[in-house]
């Protein structure tokens, strides 16, 4: 129990070009969704927090404008990354925290992540 | 200075040696700490948590040092699949939900 995916596994775009990265959560509901990124040999840092219903709440420094959240159900958010730059290049993992009472909302599970490489 | 400290290492561990290492956190307030596994260019997995009291876990014991604001991780009869990166993680009180990891701290265990 309390798989995510993210789709896709690894993706390498033109520098200028949209990418959207999809998170599920495949065996349970996921009232929030988090998404990190991790630049090599550097901790994952958190990037937004993504509520279902509800516009995400962003850190500070990461650009909303370029970093589109969107979490349309339960089991879905998705990342889109507009005007992609080789500075965007990383390593995007989404993690989704369950249902309090349902898994422990102490444990977010995390996707198997996304490798971006922009040209 | 950073939320979440940790040696880099890597810490080269003869299979079967104990290894251990340590993790400092800045925000006194801190009231969930777990350790995170993660293999190469994949993604975090829970390992264990981490409770005040301290808790065993097979070959893994964790620690927390409150006072200090530390935690540890041991690794006893080390195996080669324990060849990985280990991120400390801190939830702050005033931070739900938040994970706060550390850069992580490289083991490689050799034959």
């Amino acid at each position: 129990g309390a798989v995510v995916s993210q789709h896709p596994s690894r993706v390498i775009c033109k520098s200028g070009t949209s990418v959207k990265i999809e998170c599920r959560s495949l065996d349970f509901q996921a009232t929030t969704m988090f998404w990190y990124r991790q630049f090599p040999k550097q901790s994952l840092m958190l990037m937004a927090t993504s509520n279902e219903g509800s516009k995400a709440t962003y850190e500070q420094g990461v650009e909303k404008d370029k970093f589109l959240i969107n979490h349309a159900s339960l089991t879905l958010s998705t990342l889109t990354v507009t005007s992609a730059h080789p500075e965007d290049s990383s390593f995007y993992i989404c993690s989704a925290e369950g249902l309090a009472g349902v898994l422990s909302t102490d444990t977010q599970y995390f996707g198997p992540g996304t490798r971006l490489t922009v040209l | 200075r950073k939320e979440v400290e940790q040696d880099p290492g890597p810490f080269n561990v003869p299979e079967g040696a104990t290894v251990a290492f340590n993790c400092t956190y800045s925000n006194s307030a801190s009231q969930s700490f777990f350790w995170y596994r993660q293999d190469c260019r994949k993604e975090p997995k829970l390992l264990m948590s981490v409770y005040s009291s301290g808790n065993e876990d097979g070959r893994f014991t964790a620690q927390l040092n409150r006072a200090s604001q530390y935690i540890s991780l041991l690794i006893r009869d080390s195996k080669l699949s324990d060849s990985a990166t280990y991120l400390c993680v801190v939830i702050p009180t005033d931070s739900w939900g938040k994970l706060q990891f550390g850069a992580g701290t490289q083991v490689v265990v050799t034959p």
